[in-house]
């Protein structure tokens, strides 16, 4: 069965550098997103992707994070300098299309760690 | 987006039927019911989804009121795999993201 992979599964980085989180979507689905857990709390939207571009991004998405599509393949979410409230599991999601009928499939999710 | 609103917690026995509510009195008409679980250590798993009419597949039943107000999950016989928060979400139009609540912890007991 077609799954959402993610590297790395953990991520440990100093406070004020550059991380890049890494997802392989489904393949043949269209739509891309990222969620973010902090470890105890609910699960937070930070953006959504389709067409080579941002449909829709949460608060929580300021100018230190970006998505980018580099390939037909990978989706990645970069966070320019990290900080220490930027520790949380990452989840990526993909969606085949659009449609509020379609499910999204999740990723197991990349633990980042900010020391 | 519409809210939900659902216990913090529920307790199962094994091998027991779990009916798992939500309330969703500000649904809008074009509004889906989905739900997702998140087991431990897992990222969010979708469940089941529906409209107006009652669903059924292979891991769980979703009962709908006629009023659309409310929503039931149904699983027919939980087992200890089944522990995990369960979250109830509306999806509108258009709308392409998921709104996590704190959903439902249900603890399924051996």
């Amino acid at each position: 069965e077609p799954e959402v992979t993610q590297t790395p599964s953990h991520q440990v980085t100093q406070m004020g550098q550059e991380v890049i989180l890494r997802c392989v979507p489904i393949s043949n689905h269209l739509y891309f997103y990222w969620y973010r857990q902090i470890l105890g709390q609910k699960v937070e939207f930070l953006v959504s992707f389709y067409n080579n571009e941002i449909s829709e991004k949460s608060e929580i998405f300021d100018d230190q994070f970006s998505v980018e599509r580099p390939d037909g393949s990978n989706f990645t979410l970069k966070i320019r300098s990290t900080k220490l409230e930027d520790s949380a599991m990452y989840f990526c999601a993909s969606r085949a299309t659009s449609g509020a009928y379609n499910e999204q499939f999740f990723g197991p999710g990349t633990r980042l760690t900010v020391l | 987006d519409a809210k939900t609103t659902q216990p913090n917690s529920m307790e199962s026995n094994e091998e027991e039927p779990v009916h798992l509510p939500c309330n969703h009195s500000t649904i809008s008409g074009t509004d889906y019911i989905h739900w997702y679980r998140q087991l431990p250590s897992q990222g969010p798993e979708y469940v089941i989804h529906g409209l107006t009419s009652n669903v059924n597949n292979r891991m769980a039943s979703l009962a709908i009121a006629e009023d659309r107000k409310s929503s039931t999950l149904i699983l027919h016989r939980a087992t200890l795999r089944d522990a995990a928060v369960y979250y109830c979400i509306l999806t509108g139009t258009g709308a392409n993201n998921l709104f996590f609540g704190t959903g439902t912890r249900l603890t399924v007991i051996p």
